[in-house]
């Protein structure tokens, strides 16, 4: 596609509800990462895939959280038993595996945890 | 400690001024170092980055690397009321990366 898109753009949801945020990038992009980004703040790493290998997932915040890439193109990102300090705009990027500097970020889901 | 540190501002200036905005670090070991602008309710967008000490101008724009003292640096020339935007730094190890706070700019015209 022309561009990183996520879905939805909003999500609000009662605390322990699941919710799955998708991502779909770049097409040629064979990196994709995830990001949680607060309010005043900077995007937080959360995980990356290479194709559909995932080879970094340190920055989920705990086993709640889990991401997917089965074939190596759209990704979801999905959180079980949602708590209120999970609202927050979850924010997907994908870059070129040879220009990992150069990263296109989609427009973000905000998910609001009532 | 934050692995990186940057004042959120806000930051007002006129029409026409040169802005200052800077980022600290504490990880020696990161590899490229990044500017992104995020306008209000959309994605970060980037706008230069650098592996280098020293400096990198593009168009009005300028970044400076000191790696000794782990200080990175945006200048803006000819400032516009469209670089009115959030400014984040950005920095990584391998496929890691990590972002200021991002500083909040406005040109006045």
């Amino acid at each position: 596609g022309a561009g990183v898109s996520q879905s939805p753009r909003y999500k609000v949801t009662k605390r322990g509800q699941d919710v799955t945020l998708r991502c779909d990038p770049i097409s040629s992009h064979a990196t994709l990462y995830w990001y949680q980004q607060a309010l005043g703040q900077g995007p937080e790493f959360l995980t990356y895939f290479n194709y559909e290998a995932q080879p970094d997932k340190s920055g989920l915040p705990s086993d709640r959280f889990s991401a997917e890439r089965p074939e190596g193109s759209i990704s979801t990102l999905t959180i079980q038993r949602t708590e209120q300090r999970d609202s927050a705009m979850y924010r997907c990027a994908s870059s070129l595996g040879s220009s990992v500097q150069t990263q296109y970020f989609g427009p973000g889901t905000r998910l609001l945890v009532l | 400690q934050k692995e990186v540190e940057q004042d959120p501002g806000p930051l007002s200036v006129p029409e026409g001024a040169i802005v200052s905005l800077n980022c600290t670090y504490s990880n020696s070991a990161f590899q490229y170092f990044m500017w992104y602008r995020q306008y209000s309710r959309k994605g970060p967008e980037l706008l230069m980055y650098t592996y280098s000490s020293g400096n990198k101008e593009d168009g009005r724009f300028t970044t400076q690397v000191d790696k000794s003292s782990k200080y990175i640096s945006l200048f803006i020339r000819d400032s516009q009321p469209s670089d009115s935007a959030t400014y984040l730094c950005a920095m990584n190890t391998g496929n890691q990366f990590y972002f200021g706070t991002g500083t909040s700019l406005t040109v006045i015209p």
